[in-house]
């Protein structure tokens, strides 16, 4: 089975700050991985798919590079409706997730 | 517009049986990958990919419920269903069901959960 690690667990940053999380596979997942944001009491919603493809509607500030093992999704300007848990997902073999990373504002 | 509704959630004995819905409207199940995710409730508590139903009707599962657990579709209704056998109390979660519109696709629409809690 592929194991996706993400870090860091827990981040905390300010309004306007550029964040980045990070999520790796255990072995290649070439660039099937996508991320989604989730917020309390909320279902996962799409942001990036196949690595780096922006999903519509959402806004610009987030993007999403990496292939193979390593991979990464940036806000580039952190806004106050961000505060949310991160996850990346890959199905290259099956769908595994990682195992989230928490966006809080300072 | 894409919805997804799921129902059928709810307190059940171990050992017991559950069957799950997700009712689909704004397009076709039967075009489409469908799955069931699984959030287990509590603090640092990710997601988990449990079982998904190809267009063409091919089906896969997680180990942690290949033998007990069973996905299907009535594309009449166009609802998807998951029909839960043997439940242990680490099946208590929260269920989604999602879609994606290809074998290997992210999942662009998803449904707002039902809660199943597995106790005594």
């Amino acid at each position: 089975d592929i194991q996706m690690t993400q870090s860091p667990s827990t981040l905390s940053a300010s309004v306007g700050d550029r964040v980045t999380i990070t999520c790796r596979a255990s072995q290649s997942v070439s660039n099937w991985l996508a991320w989604y944001q989730q917020k309390p009491g909320k279902a996962p919603k799409l942001l990036i798919y196949m690595a780096s493809n922006l999903e519509s509607g959402v806004p610009s500030r987030f993007s999403g590079s990496g292939s193979g093992t390593e991979f990464t999704l940036t806000i580039s300007s952190l806004q106050p409706d961000d505060s949310a848990t991160y996850y990346c997902q890959q199905f290259d073999s099956y769908w595994t997730f990682g195992q989230g990373t928490k966006v809080e504002i300072k | 517009e894409v919805q997804l509704v799921e129902s059928g959630g709810g307190l059940i004995q171990p050992g017991g049986s559950l069957r799950l819905s997700c009712a689909a409207s704004g397009f076709s199940v039967s075009n489409n990958y469908m799955s069931w995710v699984r959030q287990a409730p509590g603090k640092g508590l990710g997601l988990e990919w449990v079982s998904i139903i190809y267009s063409g009707g091919s089906t896969y599962y997680a180990d942690s419920v290949r033998g007990r657990f069973s996905i299907s579709r009535d594309n009449s209704k166009n609802t998807l269903y998951l029909h839960m056998n043997s439940l242990r109390a680490e099946d208590t979660a929260m269920y989604f069901c999602a879609r994606s519109p290809m074998a290997r696709g992210a999942y662009d629409y998803w449904g707002q959960g039902t809660l199943v809690t597995v106790s005594s």
